[in-house]
């Protein structure tokens, strides 16, 4: 599996977007990307994947770049709840083998 | 839905014990892992089944770790003896089907002690 790099840290302020950066350059066609996040004491939360093209649920929004090098996640409108470590995760489909790094720990301050 | 459920949350013993944690997935579920999360480190795989079938165990430490998912449901991921580096969270996850487009579903997970 594709190896992703993530910022250590990021801080947001509550009720604006927040952008959160994940470089994959060895993604292979074959592979997602997907977001989990971990909010303190609780276990990884599902939070959106994609391909190639962008994607939006009711959390989040996925911008991959177009060579799929690069991926954004966006919080529309960040709340404190949303402080997590948010963790970006390259998969072939189907296999569903996540492999874990550091993440990025998101503190929304208010 | 109900979520994955774990037992018990928190769990101390003494090294050279042993220990055990249970799990029972999303019902429907037919793929179930393991995962294991040291302070500070994102969750590492260790087992993933197919109902009651391994899929892949090539992470777990077979001298002192064990699991079983006998009926394709409940499983069960045991340690013995215990070692001090086997303090962590154990967390169980759950998905619709190997191989299917579907997320992986936590539980909060068992964390464990070593004295």
């Amino acid at each position: 599996d594709a190896k992703t790099t993530q910022p250590t840290s990021m801080d947001c302020a509550e009720g604006r977007a927040a952008n959160l950066p994940c470089n994959h350059s060895t993604i292979s066609g074959n592979e997602y990307v997907y977001w989990y996040r971990q909010i303190h004491s609780q276990g990884p939360q599902y939070i959106i994947h994609g391909l190639k093209n962008n994607e939006t649920n009711e959390m989040a929004s996925l911008i991959i770049t177009e060579d799929r090098k690069s991926s954004t996640l966006i919080l529309p409108h960040a709340t404190l709840r949303d402080t997590a470590v948010y963790y970006c995760i390259v998969s072939v489909q189907g296999a569903q083998k996540l492999v874990f790094g550091q993440g990025t720990r998101l503190t929304i301050n208010p | 839905e109900a979520g994955v459920a774990q037992s018990p949350r928190y769990k101390i013993i003494e090294k050279r014990q042993s220990v055990a944690f249970w799990c029972n997935p999303i019902s429907g579920h037919a793929t179930l892992y393991w995962y294991q999360q040291i302070l500070g480190q994102g969750p590492k795989l260790l087992i993933q089944f197919q109902n009651n079938g391994v899929v892949d165990d090539s992470q777990l430490p077979k001298d002192r770790f064990s699991a079983e998912r006998l009926k394709g449901v409940d499983s069960t991921l045991k340690i013995q003896p215990a070692k001090l580096e086997d303090s962590a969270v154990y967390l169980c996850a759950s998905s619709l089907s190997y191989g299917s487009n579907q997320p992986q579903h936590f539980g909060d997970g068992t964390r464990l002690s070593i004295l």
